[in-house]
């Protein structure tokens, strides 16, 4: 299957700081690619959709000015936690869609926010 | 609102046997059926999937059964082995290109 990865694959910020995730598509041009928070033992939550070169769409109840996604290319999509605070802390996770059904998920990335 | 209902929760199966994750949907527009299993700590993988033009896929120990007219669909997995032990994701989409509706997930344990 097509791999995407995350980077960082954890992370540990303190309050009021900004954090980076990175989502690449490795082996394939990825023009939708689709991020996710998951809390334990619960199901991903989407919370964004992000097409190459255009504005994310959100979720209601999702802060855009809050979580900040950039799709700069087919390959790289990147999630920004500004002014992060405990309750940020999550699991997130980006997948990414080839041409055709499938979408493939990264190996997220643990944030936690002291 | 869960567009995708799951059951169970957990799951608890001996090793050599059958498990059975049931999955239901309310919206006809759902054309994309993947499931995804996911160890703790990791990203979703895709195991299986199937559009609902057939009733049922399989690949290797991995089988889904497909209801359209119930508007329900399965995963089995045969001869489960505790590698298996892991958390199992139905989910649905429209048109492929939309972001997925998972189910709540069920917890499979497989015991030796």
């Amino acid at each position: 299957g097509a791999v995407v990865s995350q980077h960082p694959s954890w992370v540990i910020c303190k309050s009021g700081t900004s954090v980076k995730i990175e989502c690449r598509s490795l082996d394939f041009q990825a023009t939708t690619m689709f991020w996710y928070r998951q809390f334990p033992k619960q199901s991903l939550m989407l919370m964004a959709t992000s097409n190459e070169g255009s504005k994310a769409t959100y979720e209601q109840g999702v802060e855009k000015d809050k979580f900040l996604i950039n799709h700069a290319s087919l390959t790289l999509s990147t999630l920004t936690v500004t002014s992060a605070h405990p309750e940020d802390s999550s699991f997130y996770i980006c997948s990414a869609r080839t041409g055709g059904d499938e979408q493939y998920f990264g190996p997220g990335t643990r944030l936690t926010v002291t | 609102q869960q567009q995708v209902k799951q059951s169970p929760q957990s799951l608890i199966v001996q090793k050599g046997g059958i498990s059975i994750i049931n999955c239901a949907y309310e919206n006809t527009a759902f054309d994309y059926f993947p499931w995804y299993q996911q160890f703790p700590g990791k990203g979703p993988a895709l195991l299986i999937a199937i559009r609902p033009d057939v009733s049922e896929k399989k690949e290797g120990r991995f089988t889904i059964s497909f209801n359209k007219s119930a508007k329900q669909f399965s995963l089995h997995i045969m001869d489960s082995q505790p590698g298996d032990s892991a958390t199992y994701f139905c989910a649905a989409t429209a048109n492929s290109g939309y972001a997925l509706n998972f189910g709540k997930g069920t917890s499979l344990l497989v015991t030796p």
